[in-house]
């Protein structure tokens, strides 16, 4: 089967540096996805990754390794707008996104 | 602006009555689709099509009827809502992700419907 693995919950203080990990077991591979969702609204497109490596977009920045199954996002500067859930997402051999349930996390002052 | 619209937002209904949620998108997308969210589960799929007359069940597509008879709508149907069907319920657009594609391609959502079944 496919299976997406993320932490559950994530506490983090303010200004401080966060990594949210998410490991895949998919039928194939053609990308891996991060999202942010606010409690209530509709998650928004935060990266996008299909070649191992980093990329940096500002205060976020996602890694792949696709020999590990393995991405992480790392937030820098953490601010409390930060406070939601962030989605990983993997685009499978049939071109469907399998989700992930999805980290939230919290960032305390 | 470029956006996936939904609706209503927020809608209360009895078992059984027949009930229809709105998805409409102005970008062209070929590609839309249908989740449902649950605490703890994350994003289902339920329905998606890649182009007009042309769909697909997802993961979890019991209970529930997609249409599309025009490329920016994607109308969800619950024929008999049942309280099961209680969940937070999302359209999504994208451009349709192929081998030509290549790069990016990110999903836009809608706002999201709550549905209370009682």
């Amino acid at each position: 089967g496919q299976n997406i693995d993320q932490p559950t919950e994530m506490t983090a203080t303010e200004g401080a540096i966060v990594q949210i990990n998410c490991t895949y077991q998919t039928s194939g591979f053609n990308g891996l996805f991060w999202y942010q969702q606010h409690a209530g609204e509709a998650p928004t497109f935060l990266s996008y990754n299909v070649l191992d490596g980093l990329e940096e977009k500002g205060r976020f920045s996602s890694f792949l390794s696709r020999s590990k199954g393995y991405s992480y996002l790392l937030l820098k500067e953490l601010q409390m707008k930060d406070s939601a859930s962030y989605l990983c997402a993997v685009l499978d051999s049939n071109y469907q996104l399998i989700w992930g349930a999805g980290t939230k996390l919290i960032i305390k002052p | 602006e470029a956006q996936v619209t939904q609706n209503p937002r927020y809608l209360i209904t009895v078992t059984g009555k027949k009930l229809t949620v709105t998805c409409s998108q102005n970008m062209n997308h070929e590609y839309m689709s249908w989740y449902r969210q649950d605490p703890g589960l994350g994003l289902r799929q339920i329905y998606y099509s890649m182009n007009v007359e042309v769909t697909d069940k997802g993961d979890v597509p019991e209970g529930y009827k997609v249409s599309r008879k025009e490329k920016r709508n994607f109308p969800l149907i619950l024929e008999s809502p049942s309280p099961n069907q209680t969940s937070l319920y999302f359209c999504a657009s994208s451009l349709i992700i192929t081998r030509g594609t290549g790069g990016s391609t990110e999903a836009f959502f809608g706002q999201g419907t709550r549905l209370t079944v009682v």
